[in-house]
């Protein structure tokens, strides 16, 4: 089976716009998770979507949102960049069980300039 | 909340030799589960092992093996033999037992094997 697919790999935007990540699961997997990656914070869970809702929502501000799709594909967007919003995002999918092993894709590298 | 704690940023090993990362965590929860996620430089993160904490025996995977102290809150993971493709930051992991895939993640080991 394919890995979990993250696109772009690589994105700069400038403080105050938005941005749109994608997520592709593994087939057959109904969860995604999202997680945040910074030097300082470390890995931060963002939140989880099993078939079309989002079952879990971590401690980030509003402006950090994200969708699912029919066929489990996930989205995720944050308005009103900020510098602090650099980061590597993480996505991971699961069967969705509710604790399930995840699998992690490559990760999108989001540079706020 | 539930802490996840690396004391240890660094660490080194000899290729073919043994090395234990050491990982506490609290909690008050009876009923949860904790990994070894292993995220090699420039490469996505993968699972290393899993442990669920209603198990006393520990788990093992080929090379690697834990020693979990539910007393004690202590979730160590042992690399036997080490190998240069072990290199990698090495993440311990908490999640409760009916969590929804929140996990909290300690800081890192970063490992380096040398040859």
């Amino acid at each position: 089976k394919a890995g979990v697919t993250q696109t772009p790999r690589y994105l700069i935007k400038t403080r105050g716009q938005q941005v749109t990540l994608s997520c592709s699961p593994i087939s057959g997997h109904r969860s995604v998770s999202w997680y945040q990656q910074t030097p300082g914070q470390g890995l931060q869970f963002l939140f989880e979507y099993f078939s079309e809702t989002q079952r879990n929502k971590g401690n980030f501000p509003g402006r950090f949102s994200g969708r699912q799709f029919s066929n489990s594909r996930s989205e995720m967007n944050v308005s009103t960049l900020e510098l602090g919003d650099s980061a590597l995002y993480l996505c991971a999918s699961s069967p969705g069980g509710r604790v399930d092993t995840q699998y992690f894709g490559p990760g999108t590298r989001l540079t706020v300039l | 909340a539930q802490t996840v704690t690396q004391s240890q940023p660094e660490m080194s090993v000899q290729e073919a030799e043994t090395v234990t990362l050491s990982c506490t965590y609290d909690t008050s929860e009876s009923n949860y589960y904790l990994f070894w996620y292993k995220q090699p430089p420039s490469r996505q993160m993968i699972l290393v092992i899993r442990q669920e904490a209603y198990k006393q025996q520990n788990a093992t995977e080929n090379r690697f093996s834990v020693n979990f102290q539910k007393a004690a809150k202590s979730f160590s993971l042992k690399i036997s033999d080490s190998q240069l493709g072990d290199t990698a930051m090495y993440f311990c992991a908490f999640m409760k037992h009916v969590d929804n895939n929140d996990m909290r993640f300690g800081a890192g080991t970063r490992l380096t094997v040398k040859p």
